[in-house]
């Protein structure tokens, strides 16, 4: 079973350029979670998402930042007009039921370098 | 004041050590807690996972939480080179939904 895959591994863009993450979830898992590493940094929350809805965006920068989660595909994360201090590591993690009491399954991240 | 504290290290071992990892907390909320293992350009991996206070053991890995003193311990017992990652704690709330606030991770290097 393939277990949470993030595309691309390694994303480099100017400032000002879009960026698109994709995620696809465990197979059968419904719920997927959006977390961002900065250097030397803990894991943050951003967003959590179930087939098209947003549950809970509280992480979520308030401008340019933005995710979704079709019916059919991965979900995206969508970073407009990227600057500097977006570059991180972007993790995407799954799960089937909506409260994974016992963890995540985690992918491998999107390492976002802006220059 | 970060709701999760965690000494980035790093922490360097022999082989064959007792490792004793650490967190502090502030939220008295939390009632989940997990340890994760994160290799250098991987994801985090989950280790263990503990519902409110007590201990857990998985092999050469115990988990203790102290809610009384919001300090949770990941022990590894014979440590093995292998074992070199990141270790990262982790924390829910009954009521956050599924949302984790993370300690920033200790690197631990055990050398051969």
């Amino acid at each position: 079973n393939a277990g949470v895959m993030q595309n691309p591994r390694h994303l480099v863009r100017r400032r000002g350029q879009e960026a698109r993450l994709r995620c696809s979830p465990v197979k059968g898992h419904s719920h997927v979670y959006w977390y961002r590493q900065l250097p030397e940094e803990g894991l943050k929350f951003m967003v959590y998402l179930q087939k098209e809805n947003i549950i809970d965006e509280s992480g979520m920068p308030k401008e340019r930042f933005s995710a979704e989660f079709p019916k059919e595909g991965p979900s995206i994360l969508r970073i407009q007009q990227v600057v500097r201090g977006d570059s991180a590591a972007y993790f995407c993690a799954s799960s089937q039921r909506q409260v994974a009491n016992y963890g995540y399954t985690f992918g491998s991240g999107t390492r976002l370098t802006v220059v | 004041q970060k709701e999760v504290e965690q000494d980035p290290g790093p922490l360097s071992v022999p082989e064959g050590a007792i490792v004793s990892l650490n967190c502090t907390y502030s939220n008295s909320a939390f009632q989940y807690f997990m340890w994760y293992r994160q290799y250098s350009r991987k994801g985090p991996e989950l280790l263990m996972y503990t519902y409110s206070s007590g201990n857990k053991e998985d092999g050469r890995f115990t988990a203790q939480v102290d809610k009384s003193s919001k300090y949770i311990s990941l022990f590894i017992r014979d440590s093995q080179p292998s074992d070199s990652a990141t270790y990262l704690c982790a924390m829910r709330e009954e009521t956050s939904g599924s949302r984790l606030t993370f300690g920033e991770g200790t690197q631990l290097t055990v050398n051969p």
